[in-house]
């Protein structure tokens, strides 16, 4: 069974277009995260829930929206895409928002704007 | 301000010797945790390690090992006896009680082990 899976894998889409990938863990952990992965592999912080409450939104354009229907999913929508939306998308989860808490990550959903 | 630094875009290193991947990282929070992850060509998120900030000796887990030092804020990944599958991009992250507890990422290291 898979910890953290996430879905699509693959998303190819037009700009302008509306999208959503899915996350869902069945690890019963508290907290979920989306990551933003550029083209230099650099990893950024874009949202946290724990518990369905939205904890952390970094400086995220308000095309992208979250929503936690559980604590067992957090899914990403994202309004008129933009090329430069194109990226790799991680979900994680942690069991608690805590300094020792490892974050356990989906396989990634890269995203294609053309 | 960026909070965890790799200063080595890339390493190589020959098969079955030993490499240190560097990261620094800046905090005030005392209380915290660093993290290596690991990043093959195939995309996935691999944990390697863990060290929290009060630990008192340094973290192993198998061949990786992390060198903590508190003071110069460093937190090295020390891989031994290379394998050609270690070749991949190796993150460093921290987390910080008081900023919410959201994992940060350094750049990453890119790692090439030669045959």
């Amino acid at each position: 069974d898979t910890a953290v899976s996430q879905t699509p894998k693959y998303l190819v889409t037009q700009m302008g277009n509306d999208k959503s990938i899915k996350c869902e863990q069945n690890l019963g952990h508290d907290t979920m995260y989306w990551y933003k992965q550029d083209s230099k592999k650099f990893l950024k912080i874009m949202f946290s829930y724990n518990n369905k409450e939205l904890i952390i939104n970094e400086t995220v354009p308000n095309r992208f929206s979250p929503k936690s229907p559980d604590k067992a999913h957090l899914n990403l929508h994202i309004n008129s895409l933009e090329l430069g939306d194109s990226a790799v998308y991680f979900c994680a989860s942690s069991q608690e928002p805590s300094p020792r808490g490892k974050l356990f990550f989906g396989s990634g959903t890269q995203l294609s704007v053309l | 301000a960026q909070k965890i630094t790799q200063t080595q875009p890339g390493m190589f290193v020959q098969e079955k010797e030993a490499v240190t991947l560097d990261c620094t990282y800046d905090t005030s929070d005392p209380s915290y945790g660093l993290f290596w992850y690991k990043q093959p060509s195939s995309g996935e998120m691999i944990f390697l390690i863990y060290q929290g900030s009060y630990d008192q000796q340094n973290a192993t887990e198998g061949r990786y090992s992390l060198n903590f030092q508190k003071a110069r804020k460093s937190a090295n990944l020390v891989i031994s006896a290379s394998q050609l599958g270690d070749s991949a991009m190796y993150f460093c992250a921290m987390r910080e009680e008081y900023n919410n507890n959201d994992m940060r990422f350094g750049a990453g290291t890119r790692l090439t082990v030669k045959p």
